[in-house]
């Protein structure tokens, strides 16, 4: 089952407007991860937010991460067509493990 | 350094055929570890190998199967095809000294059975 649920499922802006997506998770985590995927190709990882973190920055990226409320937002400020992709949360549990669960995704499209 | 790479990127196999997928991960990497990606299922752990040694397990059947070698080299099979194993199978690598760290995805193979 999946571990990470993204919303929304799908998301259309214009080129230079922000874009937010929401992640929940189930479990305690160690970490939570954001990924983009571009047309089916290899995931790309974009930022790493640890568990004693409420905020991270990475260029045009900002992660939080609420743990009380397990979830996790992913904005892009300015966007631009080449951020079109699919954007996935993963986790992983407190017990440990090398696995990532991944949610189902959002569709992120940029229209110039 | 060069990134992930897996090969064949793609694939056609008909049921009750075996194929095996090949994984290079980024040197020095020790940790390899396997995803299916379908449109239904999305993204599922199917295995991760360290060292030669499958240290996790996803929950598939005995039909995926891998391996790792000395290398770190990482092949995976799936014997007995069946149409529901068409999918895009993505291999990741990391140093595998930390739990959960960050993952370097290969370009995936995409595999259809017909």
């Amino acid at each position: 089952s999946q571990q990470g649920e993204e919303d929304p499922q799908a998301l259309s802006i214009q080129e230079g407007e922000n874009a937010t997506m929401n992640c929940s998770y189930k479990t305690s985590i160690n970490n939570l991860q954001w990924y983009r995927q571009n047309s089916g190709r290899g995931l790309v990882h974009l930022i790493l937010i640890r568990s004693n973190e409420r905020e991270k920055h990475s260029g045009r990226l900002r992660v939080t991460l609420d743990t009380s409320k397990k979830s996790s937002s992913l904005l892009i400020t300015a966007s631009r067509a080449a951020d079109t992709a699919s954007y996935f949360c993963a986790t992983g549990d407190i017990q440990g493990a090398q696995k990532l669960v991944f949610g189902q995704g959002t569709r992120l499209t940029i229209n110039p | 350094k060069a990134g992930v790479t897996q090969t064949p990127r793609y694939l056609i196999k008909t049921r009750g055929q075996q194929v095996t997928l090949s994984c290079s991960p980024i040197s020095g990497h020790r940790s390899v570890s396997w995803y299916q990606q379908t449109p239904g299922q999305g993204l599922q752990f199917l295995f991760e190998y360290f060292s030669e040694t499958q240290r996790n397990k996803g929950n598939f059947p005995g039909r995926f199967s891998g391996r790792q070698f000395s290398n770190s080299r990482s092949e995976m099979n799936v014997s007995t095809l069946e149409l529901g194993d068409s999918a895009l199978y993505l291999c990741a690598s990391s140093l595998g000294l930390v739990i959960q760290e960050t993952q370097y995805f290969g370009p995936g193979t995409r595999l259809l059975v017909l």
